[in-house]
């Protein structure tokens, strides 16, 4: 098994350009995730889905769209990058047991510089 | 390597010394918290995790303590080694999608 893959690992963009982080898992989880980690602000949830064909809001959603594909893939998109989206974007899944969550497995991440 | 967390606290311990990171979490409903470890340029991993209705739990060379009454959690490290350097995240499960991270400790190993 990958786990959970992302590409592509290192972007640079500028200004305006758009994006798209694509996100695959092959653990047969429901939930997919899509954080940020900024330099001692930990991470911070932009979007999930707890299951095929659902989308949610995370903490900090402005200037990002997600779309889950299917139950393997989870896209995170940027449609005019800033400067401020300059940061580490690590994807995630999860499961279920007897409807309790489970811990949260993570790709290795996309280190993204917006100029 | 990656940069994770310029300003992060940071716990220096002797190998072979026992460490313990602290995490004060936000919402006394979690009832699910999980430990990460994240290298320099890596994704997070998982560690090891404890319900609410429990207060201790441990595994491999690791132990998690849970205080519910002051919304505590403790990661204790045994005899730690040089792999074990890297910088650790408490996380709550505030509702059963979401997890809420901490701002994370710097663990340094010294010889």
């Amino acid at each position: 098994n990958a786990g959970v893959t992302q590409t592509p690992k290192f972007q640079v963009l500028k200004t305006g350009q758009s994006m798209t982080l694509q996100c695959a898992q092959d653990m047969n989880h429901n939930s997919m995730y899509w954080y940020r980690q900024d330099p001692g602000m930990g991470l911070r949830l932009i979007y999930y889905s707890a299951s095929e064909g659902t989308t949610d809001k995370g903490e900090v959603p402005n200037g990002y769209n997600v779309s889950r594909l299917n139950k393997r893939e989870f896209s995170l998109r940027l449609e005019s990058a800033a400067p401020s989206q300059t940061s580490v974007y690590f994807c995630a899944s999860s499961g279920t047991y007897r409807g309790l969550s489970e811990e949260q497995f993570f790709g290795p991440g996309t280190r993204l510089t917006v100029l | 390597g990656e940069s994770v967390g310029l300003h992060l606290p940071t716990l220096s311990v002797q190998e072979g010394d026992n460490s313990i990171i602290n995490c004060a979490y936000s919402n006394s409903a979690s009832d699910y918290f999980i430990w990460y470890k994240q290298e320099s340029g890596k994704g997070p991993q998982f560690i090891i995790d404890i319900r609410s209705n429990m207060d201790k739990r441990q595994g491999q060379r690791v132990t998690v303590l849970l205080n519910k009454t002051v919304k505590h959690l403790s990661l204790q490290i045994a005899a730690t080694q040089p792999g074990d350097s890297a910088v650790y995240f408490c996380a709550e499960n505030i509702t059963p999608d979401k997890l809420i991270f901490g701002t994370g400790t710097r663990l340094q190993v010294f010889p």
